[in-house]
């Protein structure tokens, strides 16, 4: 069964703190992962997308690393701020899906002043 | 460039009643996607729209599931007749040509079935 998963569930942090999520996959046979944030009440924002090919991509203060092999992707985020608190969601498409995302339950982040 | 817009924000129904949600892409995508997230589980896939064409319609949950994009532009999706676990979320998101592409979301409609 294709899979995704995150933990942990729900982090908080204090503001300046370097923090990892984790996101894991049950079928390496992926195309891509996306990471999302999710503010209260809005819409998915895409963040990063790692083509297959790739190990990781970067914006800012964001980088997100990826290892088909151990079916994992971690999303760094460096000098948290409260601005960054939100859910995160990973969500990737398996082989035989076309471009279906199958989605974790994602992390819900609070950063803390 | 606008993103990909849903209407209503929020709709409220009986149940029984019909409810019709729209999405519109972002200009010049071809692929369209339906997803929902009921109350506790994580977001799932309902079906992508080619241009005007079903590619995947697999996680539809049943025939109440009325989904269309005539023209290849704008898509609606119609619940009929709602029923208290079509509760949720229902987002929509578009993306480029063929291929596994970035996925660009909307805001979602949050559909509440009494």
């Amino acid at each position: 069964k294709q899979e995704v998963t995150q933990i942990p569930a729900a982090l908080s942090v204090p503001e300046g703190e370097n923090l990892v999520l984790n996101c894991s996959f049950t079928d390496s046979a992926i195309y891509n992962l996306q990471w999302f944030r999710q503010d209260p009440g809005k819409g998915l924002t895409s963040l990063l997308l790692i083509q297959s090919s790739q190990r990781e991509q970067t914006s800012g203060r964001l980088n997100a690393s990826l290892d088909k092999s151990s079916g994992r992707s971690t999303l760094y985020i460096a000098a948290s701020q409260p601005g960054d608190s939100a859910t995160y969601l990973c969500a990737a498409p398996f082989s035989g899906g076309y471009n279906k995302l199958i989605f974790g339950a994602g992390t819900r982040l609070a950063v803390h002043p | 460039e606008a993103g990909v817009t849903q209407f209503p924000s929020h709709s409220v129904i009986e149940k029984g009643q019909t409810v019709t949600l729209r999405c519109d892409p972002i200009s010049g995508h071809d692929n369209l996607y339906w997803y929902r997230r009921v109350m506790g589980k994580e977001i799932k896939f309902l079906l992508h729209f080619v241009k005007e064409s079903k590619q995947d319609e697999s996680g539809m949950p049943n025939n109440r599931f009325l989904a269309e994009r005539t023209g290849g532009t704008y898509s609606t999706l119609k619940v009929q007749p709602a029923e208290l676990e079509d509760s949720g979320v229902y987002f929509c998101a578009s993306s480029q040509e063929k291929g596994y592409n970035e996925q660009f979301f909307g805001p979602g409609t949050r559909l509440t079935v009494l």
